[in-house]
């Protein structure tokens, strides 16, 4: 079974840092991988979808990487301003229609 | 385009009760999803429709029964509520884009406390 870890499970930075977030998943065999941003009481967001083939994919000020046979990906946010502030989740399809999620970065921007 | 919608928005029911959730998209969408999200646990599958007609199990089906009505609708029914069911359930469409890969559209969630 897929797992999906997410580190770290809650960060705060100043405006204006560059920072990472991680994703590690057990298994390789993946479709493709997919960074989700969701705020408080709402649904998620789709930020970036990297497909197996893919290395990188990149949208604004977001760039998202993945390396399937070490089973890791990273979200790095340039410049973070505090509307990024926002929970952060990945999930990666491992079979046809079957998509494992991790819990999740909490991530606060402070002004 | 309204995208995903979800109703209710919220609800709370008595273990032994039963309900449906109701979810439409309106993206022309095959493929339709129900997750449960809990705290710590990240969201889990419960059952995905690939295309009208047919419905599949994921990771966590007991105690939930769904339905693709057509295929902008898919519904899922607790048919006894139990409080182990407490939880923020999401519905999702999932398009397939040109290169191949499915990117979801997700509801904004219906908030269900069983007492």
């Amino acid at each position: 079974k897929q797992e999906v870890t997410q580190i770290p499970a809650a960060l705060s930075v100043p405006e204006g840092e560059n920072l990472v977030l991680n994703c590690s998943f057990t298994d390789s065999a993946i479709y493709n991988l997919q960074w989700f941003r969701q705020d408080p009481g709402k649904g998620l967001t789709s930020l970036l979808l990297i497909q197996s083939s893919q290395r990188e994919q990149t949208s604004g000020r977001l760039n998202a990487s993945l390396d399937k046979s070490s089973g890791r990906s990273t979200l790095y946010i340039a410049a973070s301003q505090p509307g990024d502030s926002a929970t952060y989740l990945c999930a990666v399809e491992s079979t046809g229609n079957q998509f494992y999620f991790g819990t999740g970065t909490s991530l606060t921007v402070i002004p | 385009n309204a995208g995903v919608t979800q109703t209710p928005k919220f609800q709370v029911l008595k273990t032994g009760q039963s309900m449906t959730l109701q979810c439409a998209q309106d993206m022309n969408h095959n493929s339709m999803y129900w997750y449960r999200q809990d705290p710590g646990m990240g969201l889990r599958l419960i059952y995905y429709s690939a295309s009208e007609g047919t419905t599949d199990k994921g990771e966590v089906p007991n105690g939930y029964n769904v339905s693709r009505l057509n295929k902008r609708e898919f519904s899922l029914r607790l048919e006894s509520a139990a409080p182990s069911q407490t939880s923020v359930y999401f519905c999702a469409s999932s398009d397939v884009l040109r290169t191949g890969a499915e990117t979801q559209y997700f509801g904004p969630g219906t908030r269900l406390l069983v007492l």
